[in-house]
This record gives C-alpha cells, sequence and structure tokens, in this order.
C-alpha cells in the first residue's frame, strides 16, 4: 500500500511557463517532506524541503506547498527550463522513523522549447 | 566538493555469485543508507547505519547484508543475487541531529544486473 502517491507517471509543459508537480500521502504521521529531481544515469538530487509546521517553502524558482488537511502537496517551477525535464520524486518521513524517506514512483517531467 | 561516490556505476554478475557494491562519502555524515529501485519503481529502503549501528527493513530479504568499517565506506553484499534483484542500487547519507526532518544525499547510484 503506497504511503506516497504521485499520480502524474509524466508532464509535459512549454519553456517559461509554470509546472506544477503533485504528491499525495496517507500517512498523518508524516512530518518533513522533499522533493528529489533525478536525471537519468544518476542518483536523485535534493532540490527543496517543508516541514509540517509550514505550508510554504521557496527556493529561487521552486516554491513547495503543503496541504496537511488535504494530505497533499505541490512542486512548482516558474519559469520551466528545458533543463529542469528530469523526473521528481515526492518523498516523506515522521521525524522519529530514524530516516526512513517514503518515495513515491516519480513523475517524469519533460519542459519544451 | 563533498559528495557521495558509488562504485562501480555498472556491475554484471551472475546468478548466485556473490557481489559486492561499494559507497564512500566526503560528507562525514553520521548516517548512511541503501536504496534499491527497480525501473518505474520508488527508491526501497533496504538498511541503514546510524554511526555503527545497523538497521534492517523488516522486509529486506537475509539475502542482503551491509558493513560499515569506518565513517566513510559503506558496503552493500548481496550473498546469491537472483534475476529480481536486478536494479539500481542508491547509496545515500544524512546527519541526525535532534528532532525530526533531515535531507539525505545521494550517490549517483550502481546498476546491477544478473545474467
Amino acid at each position: 500500500d503506497q504511503q506516497v502517491k504521485q499520480n502524474s507517471p509524466s508532464l509535459s509543459v512549454q519553456e517559461g511557463r509554470i509546472s506544477i508537480l503533485n504528491c499525495d500521502y496517507t500517512n498523518s504521521m508524516f512530518d518533513y517532506f522533499l522533493w528529489y529531481k533525478k536525471y537519468p544515469a544518476e542518483g536523485p538530487t535534493f532540490l527543496i524541503s517543508i516541514s509540517s509546521i509550514k505550508d510554504k517553502n521557496e527556493d529561487g524558482r521552486f516554491t513547495v506547498f503543503l496541504n496537511k488537511s488535504a494530505k497533499h502537496l505541490s512542486l512548482h517551477i516558474v519559469p520551466s527550463q528545458p533543463g529542469d525535464s528530469a523526473v521528481y520524486f515526492c518523498a516523506a518521513m515522521t521525524g522519529g522513523s530514524q530516516g526512513n524517506l517514503i518515495f513515491g514512483k516519480g513523475t517524469k517531467l519533460s519542459v519544451k522549447p | 566538493d563533498a559528495m557521495v561516490i558509488q562504485n562501480p556505476r555498472y556491475q554484471v554478475t551472475q546468478f548466485g555469485k556473490p557481489v559486492t557494491l561499494s559507497c564512500s562519502q566526503t560528507l562525514n555524515h553520521n548516517v548512511m543508507y541503501w536504496y534499491q529501485q527497480k525501473s518505474s519503481q520508488a527508491p526501497k529502503l533496504l538498511f541503514h547505519y546510524y554511526d555503527k549501528d545497523f538497521n534492517n527493513e523488516a522486509d529486506t530479504p537475509d539475502n542482503f547484508q551491509s558493513r560499515r568499517p569506518n565513517t566513510s565506506f559503506c558496503f552493500l553484499d548481496i550473498r546469491s543475487p537472483g534475476l529480481g534483484d536486478a536494479a539500481m542500487y542508491l547509496c545515500a547519507t544524512s546527519t541526525r541531529g535532534q528532532g525530526g526532518g533531515e535531507t539525505q544525499y545521494f550517490g549517483p547510484g550502481t546498476r546491477l544486473l544478473v545474467l
């Protein structure tokens, strides 16, 4: 049973537009959420995170929004660039879980010039 | 640059032949993790070391073992690889302090092929 779900396996966006990647979770004990970006033949690279005490965290072109009541988070990329084309993984953990990150299956983002 | 290094990047082994994957880090992080990722699947945690303390996930097969001889190195041993063990193996590190919320930093992975 998946605790972290990324229901869109792929997303295609035009360069310069906004990319919105979505993630849903089922475990209400999760209190820390991360987004990773993965290029082919490379390991996941940390992108941005958010604690459950916040509802928004912003870092340059990347913003993560957390809606605890809906158990939903999203990653916004504005403006999207061709170099953003990658697989994006949502991950979640609980503070007392000894670091056990639970990953979603990922969403493949393609940004077209 | 501080980083997580995995060798080799690609490993081919024969069915049943023991294989070892290695991971090293220059981040001086106290926690090291091993994940297995199969095609189009989420990375799945196999086990981790918190300093010298080994923590095995409940559903990790006994076929998978790990060693951490020092802070910098961690090894994944697959005693008798089966065809179903072909996957990308990811090593990650983090610094665990007080309270929750830690960021894990990943190596590039080792893709294992079992013939």
